[in-house]
């Protein structure tokens, strides 16, 4: 199966400053790669995913990006704020799969001081 | 529209104590899945249906079992808690599964902190 690696697994940045949090996968047939964002007390809640055919993917201060050779993606918070406070989890699906499974990264705890 | 909603949100159960833990979508979604989530672990796959009636097995199965009688429920169940599963359980669904394209993302409930003595 597929083997996800996170890191780093805590980040600590100031307000208005970048967070970069990386991951890499094993299986050269995963084709998916989503990015979910868990606060305190619920559930994760997807923010941004990629697909194989693209290399980056923006949405106002997030950003992913794909290296498809080197297999890693990486999230990108630009500008941070304190309400990005949360674990992200990255995850990769294989292509071809009959379920659709994800395979999740463990996790990376993110605080932003004000 | 709730989404993916659990209950119970807390239980506390002692060793041997059976109970069902109970998932409800109401989006329509074919796929339903079950996952376990442990300090430093991640989210890992328990149970998963494809469809109504159907069930097998994720990452982690051993000591739970599942069912999916109606479209829109998903049941695990512990017929014999452990200490070892205590755990915070999450739900979640998707539209359908890879080769659907935009139908795949994974929508999670708020989850069930189970905890056993």
């Amino acid at each position: 199966g597929e083997n996800v690696e996170q890191h780093p697994s805590t980040l600590s940045v100031q307000e208005g400053d970048s967070a970069v949090i990386k991951c890499t996968y094993s299986d050269s047939a995963s084709n998916y790669f989503p990015w979910y964002k868990q606060e305190l007390g619920k559930g994760p809640q997807l923010i941004i995913d990629i697909r194989s055919n693209v290399g980056e993917k923006k949405d106002q201060r997030i950003a992913v990006t794909l290296n498809k050779t080197a297999k890693h993606f990486s999230l990108h918070i630009t500008e941070t704020q304190p309400e990005d406070s949360a674990v992200y989890f990255c995850a990769a699906r294989i292509r071809g799969s009959t379920l659709g499974r994800l395979y999740f990264g463990r996790g990376t705890q993110l605080t932003v001081w004000p | 529209n709730a989404g993916v909603t659990q209950t119970p949100k807390f239980r506390v159960l002692k060793t041997g104590q059976s109970m069902t833990l109970l998932c409800a979508q109401d989006m329509n979604h074919e796929y339903m899945y079950w996952y376990r989530q442990d300090p430093g672990m991640g989210l890992r796959l328990i149970h998963y249906s494809v469809g109504e009636g159907t069930t097998a097995k994720g990452e982690v199965p051993d000591g739970y079992n599942v069912s999916r009688l109606k479209k829109q429920n998903f049941l695990l169940g512990l017929e014999s808690a452990a200490p070892s599963q205590t755990s915070v359980y999450f739900c979640a669904s998707s539209r359908g599964g890879p080769g659907q394209s935009r139908t795949d993302t994974q929508y999670f409930g708020p989850g069930t902190r189970l905890t056993v003595l």
